[in-house]
């Protein structure tokens, strides 16, 4: 079964440091996804990304958030200047073209980031 | 707008006895995905079921089975006989679809339904 994986599983940071949060998504995937899920609460999208732009951002994926395909397998999320309010766990995903098969849109299992 | 409804907050049920989940979405899309997810202690996301607005047949696999009812927009899931390892949150979520030349399958969550089977 392919699979979405990322890293690190865990991070702490110190309030106002930069993050960047790595996935690399299944290969023959064209989109790519970052959610969000604060402890306790449900799975917010956050961003989704195409043929190397944004298709589409929520209202949380602010100034602070950018997203990068660095080198063809890496899908990156970064935070420019983390908050307490950032932490959260942090989901990447991909899906195919178009259909989508019973492995058509995968999460990954995700980065807990821990701002202190 | 899209909306995923998850009106049990949490459940918790006896080893062995049977449990349903509701789901009741919101949607204008004509053409949509619904999926559940399972969220173990452990935090990943687990992939249950994916089904499309055009595919209104219920569907069973081993001991989880999925009612999906357009008519009153609800896609329910029963686990029978349910184990201590059933113990989970549970995610009812749905995706907007915009069509050929460029499909964004964006997620939209419930709340989710911590179930919790005692021994």
């Amino acid at each position: 079964e392919p699979e979405v994986t990322q890293t690190p599983s865990h991070q702490v940071t110190q309030m106002g440091q930069e993050v960047i949060l790595r996935c690399v998504p299944i290969s023959n995937h064209l989109y790519f996804y970052w959610y969000r899920q604060i402890l306790g609460q449900k799975v917010e999208f956050l961003v989704s990304f195409y043929n190397n732009e944004i298709s589409e951002k929520s209202e949380i994926f602010d100034d602070q958030f950018s997203v990068e395909r660095p080198d063809g397998s890496n899908f990156t999320l970064k935070i420019r200047s983390t908050k307490l309010e950032d932490s959260a766990m942090y989901f990447c995903a991909s899906s195919e073209w178009e259909t989508l098969s019973n492995y058509g849109y995968t999460f990954g299992s995700g980065t807990r980031l821990t701002v202190v | 707008a899209q909306k995923v409804t998850q009106a049990q907050t949490e459940i918790s049920v006896v080893e062995k006895e049977d449990v349903t989940l509701d789901c009741v979405y919101e949607t204008r899309d004509t053409t949509y995905y619904l999926f559940w997810y399972k969220q173990p202690p452990s935090g990943e996301l687990v992939f249950l079921i994916r089904r499309n607005s055009f595919d209104e047949q219920n569907e069973i696999s081993g001991r989880y089975s999925w009612n999906f009812q357009k008519s009153t927009s609800s896609f329910n899931f029963t686990i029978t006989a349910s184990q201590v390892v059933d113990s989970a949150v549970y995610f009812c979520a749905l995706s907007d679809y915009f069509g050929s030349g460029g499909s964004n399958y964006k997620l939209t969550f419930g709340k989710g339904t911590l179930l919790t089977v005692n021994p």
